[in-house]
């Protein structure tokens, strides 16, 4: 299979602990974003790479959160001191760069904070 | 910035009916326009896009959509639905500057019903 890959699929950690998630993009695709989704909600953007470069970040993205892709191949998300709110799905998307390139989406990591 | 506002949460739907799902959008910049689907514990899944061109777009599985520029709409509809296509439907826009994420509505469950 050569689609997004995304590691954990599920996790569970309690409130203040760290969590770190990891998104495997299809190999040829040099943009890799990041979206989280919460229950009866569509996904929404937090932070998107080009090759290795962290070109845009959401307001969403606190100061807790932090993403890198280096080497530009995968990518972690690392969540600090979680906290309820944190609870989400959060999606990893790559597309190759031109204009309206379709964005492929893995099947997500499911955060719940307890 | 864009926003897309989906205006039906839920739409239940006999099968072999046909079936509409609505999608308005607001930016202030030229946009493209993406529907995508998310069966249960699966990845969100590209139905079909409007870069430009003619207003009416077919995709995967028999759906199609149509981009109204003056309503700022972007309706998704099949003549005859299977109960295979119960599932979560996105509609989202990406604005045609460099990061091109995708900004999404809130879904629409489509439950097709025997």
């Amino acid at each position: 299979d050569t689609g997004v890959s995304q590691d954990p699929r599920h996790k569970i950690t309690k409130r203040g602990q760290n969590v770190t998630f990891r998104c495997d993009p299809i190999s040829e695709h040099n943009r890799l974003y990041w979206y989280r989704q919460t229950l009866g909600q569509g996904p929404e953007f937090l932070t998107y790479f080009q090759n290795e470069a962290q070109l845009e970040k959401s307001r969403l993205l606190s100061d807790r959160f932090s993403a890198e892709r280096p080497k530009g191949s995968f990518s972690t998300l690392e969540i600090q001191r979680t906290e309820q709110g944190d609870s989400a799905m959060y999606l990893c998307a790559s597309s190759l760069a031109p204009a309206g390139a379709e964005a492929f989406f893995g099947q997500g990591t499911r955060l719940t904070v307890v | 910035a864009q926003s897309v506002t989906q205006l039906d949460s839920q739409v239940p739907v006999f099968e072999e009916a046909p079936v509409e799902l609505r999608c308005n959008y607001s930016s202030s910049v030229s946009v493209y326009l993406f529907w995508y689907v998310q069966y249960p514990n699966q990845g969100l899944q590209l139905l079909l896009k409007y870069l430009s061109g003619s207003t009416l777009v077919k995709g995967i599985n028999g759906f199609e959509a149509e981009f109204n520029k003056s309503q700022t709409s972007f309706h998704l509809r099949k003549p005859s639905v299977h109960i295979s296509d119960t599932a979560e439907y996105f509609c989202a826009v990406s604005g045609k500057g460099s990061a091109r994420q995708l900004t999404f509505g809130s879904g629409t469950q489509l439950t097709v019903l025997p």
